[in-house]
């Protein structure tokens, strides 16, 4: 399976600042994907992350809150732009490349203040 | 459109005993179904998957999962806990075999073993 990294691994953060949170993986893959945990709660996907195309947004996010850059095959980033306490949340990453499992990058802790 | 259900936020066992999380599944075309472990301040790993096959399908250490299409159910058992089971486990459905379209989880379901 493969590697996955994320930065930061926690942050604070003051109300109507920026953060943007990357995402590295140690193979080139086809997917990635953003999702969001808000505390106590179950995931929900962000947004699905393409190379060289516009990020899929779900329902309920939009780009102008959450862009997302996926500039090659092993990185992303996602920005939470701002930022109100109800962002707090764990942002995870996870990749996919073709046919095989999604997996999990560590998490994003994020708390807005 | 499909959807999970996860009976128990929390499910307390002894060290020692068995321990079952029940998954309910919903959804209008074959699934594919995921177990994933979150130990505390850690990202998901894969427990194990049921894609097509076996329906009792093993996985990491020493769980397993029966898919019961009848039942709807994918429930996760593994026969005698240990204190470094402490977790919380989702259930999660897809329409494809990797995951590779939209994951749908359940709640999650926090499981607590005593010694």
């Amino acid at each position: 399976s493969a590697v996955i990294s994320q930065k930061p691994s926690r942050d604070i953060c003051q109300r109507g600042t920026s953060l943007t949170i990357q995402c590295q993986v140690d193979s080139q893959v086809t997917m990635m994907f953003w999702y969001r945990q808000q505390p106590g709660q179950s995931l929900t996907l962000i947004a699905t992350a393409n190379q060289g195309s516009e990020a899929t947004y779900e329902s309920g996010f939009v780009i102008d809150k959450f862009p997302i850059s996926r500039p090659n095959l092993t990185f992303s980033t996602l920005t939470v732009s701002n930022m109100s306490p109800e962002d707090s949340s764990i942002y995870l990453c996870s990749v996919a490349h073709l046919q095989e499992t999604q997996y999990f990058g560590p998490g994003t802790r994020l708390l807005v203040l | 459109a499909q959807s999970v259900t996860q009976l128990g936020s929390h499910v307390s066992v002894s060290e020692g005993a068995l321990v079952l999380l029940r998954c309910n599944y919903s959804s209008s075309v074959p699934p594919y179904l995921f177990w994933y472990v979150q130990y505390p301040n850690q990202g998901l790993q894969l427990l194990l998957k049921y894609t097509t096959g076996a329906t009792l399908v093993k996985g990491i250490n020493g769980f397993e999962a029966e898919f019961k299409k009848s039942e709807t159910s994918f429930h996760l058992t593994k026969p005698s806990a240990h204190m470094s089971d402490a977790a919380e486990y989702f259930c999660a459905v897809s329409v494809t075999p990797s995951g590779y379209s939209t994951l749908t989880f359940g709640k999650g379901t926090m499981l607590l073993v005593s010694p």
